[in-house]
């Protein structure tokens, strides 16, 4: 299985801040990446897809970027609605894996 | 509007057998792959396999092939994830998702939830 690995674990932020989280695969996925946001006892949510794709609905402060193995996700201005956890996704080859996660909380 | 509703939480005893379900609408149900995600107490997402309603074509991670099984009504736009005999460890909340994949232009995601599906399993 491809080894996804996001940094950092989880991160403090206020209001207004740019966030930037990382996603680094084991090896070259290519454009395949996609961006999840899970807020607490809901269903996981997709921001971004094919690495910088923005999913229809999603606001335009999430953009993505990347190809090969370094991927990152950024929030230009966090809202109080961004705290949440995110989670990268490698869809190059089966089984899919997921990141870790990032805990993004308000400082 | 696109939806997936699935079935209510279930409390179960180890060794029982158990089939929770994912209906799909408001879009053509056996033109879409829908998959199933574990995510156990406190963790992470873990992709566990995908079914495509239209032909019953089923794909399973390695890590959960053998455990579960996944089927599917195209005649009802549902799909199901079923156990055998359930551990303790199976206990997690179990989502579906509607997979979008046109892999020659690099797409493979899951773009719709379910709301999930809370299994605990406990004697």
């Amino acid at each position: 299985d491809i080894q996804m690995t996001q940094s950092p674990s989880s991160l403090s932020a206020s209001v207004g801040d740019r966030v930037t989280i990382t996603c680094r695969t084991s090896q070259s996925i290519s454009s395949f990446l996609n961006w999840y946001q899970q807020k607490p006892g809901k269903a996981p949510k997709l921001l971004i897809y094919a690495a910088s794709s923005l999913q229809s609905g999603v606001p335009s402060r999430f953009s993505g970027s990347g190809s090969g193995t370094d991927f990152t996700l950024t929030i230009s201005s966090l809202q109080p609605e961004d705290f949440a956890t995110y989670y990268c996704q490698q869809s190059y080859t089966t089984p899919p894996t997921f990141g870790q996660g990032t805990k993004l909380e308000i400082k | 509007e696109v939806q997936l509703v699935q079935s209510g939480a279930e409390v179960k005893k180890p060794g029982e057998s158990l089939k929770i379900s994912c209906k799909g609408s408001g879009y053509t149900v056996t033109s879409y792959w829908i998959g199933w995600v574990r995510q156990m107490p406190g963790k992470g997402l873990e992709w566990m396999g995908v079914i495509y309603p239209g032909d019953s074509d089923t794909t399973y991670s390695p890590s959960f092939q053998g455990q579960v099984t996944i089927s599917a009504d195209k005649s009802i736009g549902t799909a199901y994830l079923q156990w055998s005999s359930l551990q303790a460890s199976d206990t997690a909340m179990y989502y579906c998702a509607r997979r979008v994949m046109a892999t020659r232009l690099g797409l493979d995601y899951f773009d719709y939830w379910g709301q999930g599906t809370l299994v605990t399993v406990s004697s």
